[in-house]
């Protein structure tokens, strides 16, 4: 594709419930990362998936939140018991290696907790 | 772990005006400096990038300049315009298998 694709672009849930959140990276691209942003505020890491290797999830804020990349292309950020300290921007972003690649970022999903 | 600080936090200009916004980093080891446009709704865009081995990179009216030393990063805009209001973010990481690590964000008003 074009470029980085995230679905669904506004989510709201109620407290309580699970969602998942998908990102299409650019094809080819080998590293993948998921960030939260919050209103007003950075960009702060979730996880990062490179080929094969095992994830680094070591950005996870509690074990609510999870996330898997199949088959090396598509991934999706799994939010279980939502509350509401998880409103925020989660981006996704996919670069051709990792570190010294430029990573590009998809448009995000806004998610609300009511 | 790297970390990254940014400053200011919100910066308004009238157009025309120069911006600078400054980045530091903690980690020595850190060679690639990348700086995104955020716009209102929208994921993040790289604007410019630096890496360790020079100091001052230019494109059109946007420039960055690093300090390895002082472990310091900048991004100049000049003749600012309406447009280049947004949200900017400044990043460092290693290379390999390392995340990059994102300032806070710095929110430029240009004012016509």
């Amino acid at each position: 594709g074009a470029g980085v694709s995230q679905s669904p672009s506004n989510k709201v849930t109620e407290k309580g419930k699970d969602v998942e959140l998908r990102c299409d990276p650019i094809s080819g691209h080998t590293a993948l990362y998921w960030y939260r942003q919050s209103l007003g505020q950075g960009l702060e890491f979730l996880i990062y998936f490179q080929g094969n290797s095992a994830p680094d999830k070591s950005g996870l804020p509690s074990d609510r939140f999870s996330a898997e990349r199949t088959g090396g292309s598509v991934s999706t950020l799994t939010i279980q018991r939502t509350q509401q300290e998880d409103s925020a921007v989660y981006l996704c972003a996919s670069s051709l290696d990792s570190g010294g690649a430029e990573a590009f970022f998809g448009q995000g999903t806004r998610l609300t907790v009511v | 772990g790297e970390n990254v600080e940014q400053h200011p936090s919100t910066l308004s200009v009238q157009e025309g005006d120069s911006a600078v916004i400054k980045c530091t980093y903690s980690d020595s080891a850190s060679n690639y400096f990348p700086w995104y446009k955020q716009e209102l709704g929208k994921g993040p865009q790289l604007i410019i990038d630096i890496r360790s081995n020079v100091g001052e990179k230019k494109d059109q009216r946007i420039a960055v300049t690093l300090n390895k030393t002082a472990k310091h990063f900048s991004l100049h805009i000049t003749e600012t315009q309406p447009e280049d209001s947004a949200v900017y973010f400044c990043a460092a990481s290693k290379g390999g298998s390392y995340i990059p690590t994102f300032g806070r964000g710095t929110s430029l008003i240009v004012h016509p």
